[in-house]
């Protein structure tokens, strides 16, 4: 079974302090990962992916993440958080030559100015 | 860049009541996608269409149809509305296989 965790569902933290938010997966085989956002009353927005090559990939307003293939793991970060990150973050794992991605449950990042 | 426009923004129904949410885009896009997301959790796959006339069952198929008219446009059919399937439904296209997945703002499912 193909699977992907994000282990906490809420975090909070203060403006301009950095941030992980955690996702692991469980697949056979070559692996596209992904990480969205979504602000309040809103359909999600790409960050950023990763397929093959350099492990830590960058993505817009600063954020960027690191897969790990030891750890399965594909966390998200950012150095310097702004209140207007404040929204809920989805990772997403699909196999390539596969259209079924598999998302988590989210992480809702509460950011206190 | 184009845009997914979803109809209708909220869709009120009754309980055992066939209703229809609709989903257009313009991004000339191959691959369509619904989702079902509920209140603090992640999204579900219902049902997905790689090119024009096909589809494709997701693991939530069950109680809904869909239908791709044609490339840019993707319909689901809730076929009896039930009391716990009140949520958002997401509807997303992309390019093709393992391609970024672009969504509409979604519609929200309320069965009385």
């Amino acid at each position: 079974t193909q699977t992907v965790s994000q282990s906490d569902a809420h975090v909070t933290v203060f403006e301009g302090d950095s941030v992980e938010l955690r996702c692991n997966y469980s697949y056979g085989g070559s692996i596209y990962l992904s990480w969205y956002i979504q602000h309040h009353g809103r359909g999600l927005q790409f960050l950023l992916k990763y397929y093959s090559g350099n492990p830590v990939v960058q993505g817009v307003n600063g954020f960027e993440a690191e897969f790990s293939k030891s750890d399965s793991s594909f966390h998200l970060r950012k150095a310097s958080v702004h209140w207007s990150d404040s929204a809920v973050y989805f990772c997403a794992a699909v196999n390539t030559g596969n259209y079924k991605y598999v998302f988590g449950a989210g992480t809702r990042l509460k950011v206190i100015a | 860049g184009g845009i997914i426009t979803q109809t209708p923004k909220f869709l009120i129904g009754q309980e055992g009541q066939k209703l229809t949410l609709k989903c257009q885009q313009n991004f000339n896009h191959d691959t369509m996608y619904w989702y079902r997301q509920d209140s603090g959790k992640g999204l579900r796959l219902i049902y997905y269409s790689i090119t024009e006339n096909d589809l494709q069952k997701g693991d939530l198929s069950e109680g809904y149809d869909a239908s791709r008219e044609k490339k840019s446009s993707f319909s689901l059919t809730v076929t009896s509305a039930q009391k716990n399937e009140m949520a958002v439904f997401l509807c997303a296209s992309s390019q093709g296989n393992a391609e970024t997945l672009y969504f509409g703002s979604g519609t929200r499912l309320t069965v009385l």
